[in-house]
């Protein structure tokens, strides 16, 4: 079945550091891939997405690019902030046929502290 | 516009007890999912309706879960009868159901579950 793994924390980068977080897929078909973000007692918010290969996502300074010949999907930030301390999941959604709303598979999640 | 509400958000119950989730997703939105999160299995699909009817429950643990969707408006998760295992933060989020799994899903704040 599909799976997503991503790098597992916590992370820990000073503030203004730039920011990788890997992240791999395994699926059938032609996924659709996310970033989602958590802050600590909160949902979820979609961070970026991507929906076809080639496709860049950014949103706030955090960028990703889908690659399907290394399916990967890795979120960078030339610049983070103490305000970007959170939990990152990367989430692909199977089907990618356009019909019908599917389910996302999570990554286990990364644990980013930045420090001042 | 208010975005996917869930209650209680908090639940504190005994082993054996019956618990009920509830959820209203966004209005206009067709597609709703349950996720649960622990510590041990991350973020899991249960299940997911589209236009109020169960398409996958695939993710759901076993016969104790339940889930419904009388209408385009609610939405129910049932433990019954409950066990500590269950303990977890349980998700609700909503698509608008027409662009598949290209679909960016909302989530609500969640509802955190203590089986004592």
């Amino acid at each position: 079945g599909d799976s997503v793994t991503q790098m597992e924390g916590p992370v820990t980068l000073s503030e203004e550091a730039f920011l990788t977080i890997n992240c791999t897929y395994t699926a059938t078909g032609y996924p659709s891939l996310f970033w989602y973000v958590q802050y600590p007692g909160e949902g979820l918010q979609l961070l970026l997405k991507a929906t076809k290969a080639d496709d860049k996502g950014s949103n706030k300074g955090f960028e990703a690019t889908y690659r399907k010949e290394t399916t990967s999907f890795h979120l960078e930030k030339g610049s983070v902030q103490v305000s970007d301390s959170a939990v990152y999941f990367c989430a692909l959604s199977g089907k990618g046929t356009g019909g019908g709303a599917d389910g996302l598979t999570f990554g286990k999640g990364t644990h980013l502290i930045i420090q001042p | 516009d208010a975005g996917v509400i869930q209650s209680p958000r908090h639940e504190v119950t005994e082993m054996g007890q019956e618990v009920t989730l509830r959820c209203k997703p966004i209005s206009g939105h067709n597609s709703l999912f349950w996720y649960r999160q622990t510590m041990m299995r991350g973020l899991e699909l249960l299940i997911y309706f589209n236009n109020n009817v169960p398409i996958d429950d695939s993710g759901m643990p076993e016969d104790r879960f339940s889930a419904k969707m009388p209408n385009a408006s609610f939405s129910t998760l049932k433990i019954q009868p409950s066990e500590p295992r269950d303990s977890a933060v349980y998700f609700c989020a909503s698509s608008p159901g027409g662009a598949g799994a290209r679909e960016t899903q909302y989530f609500g704040p969640g509802t955190r579950l203590l089986v004592l």
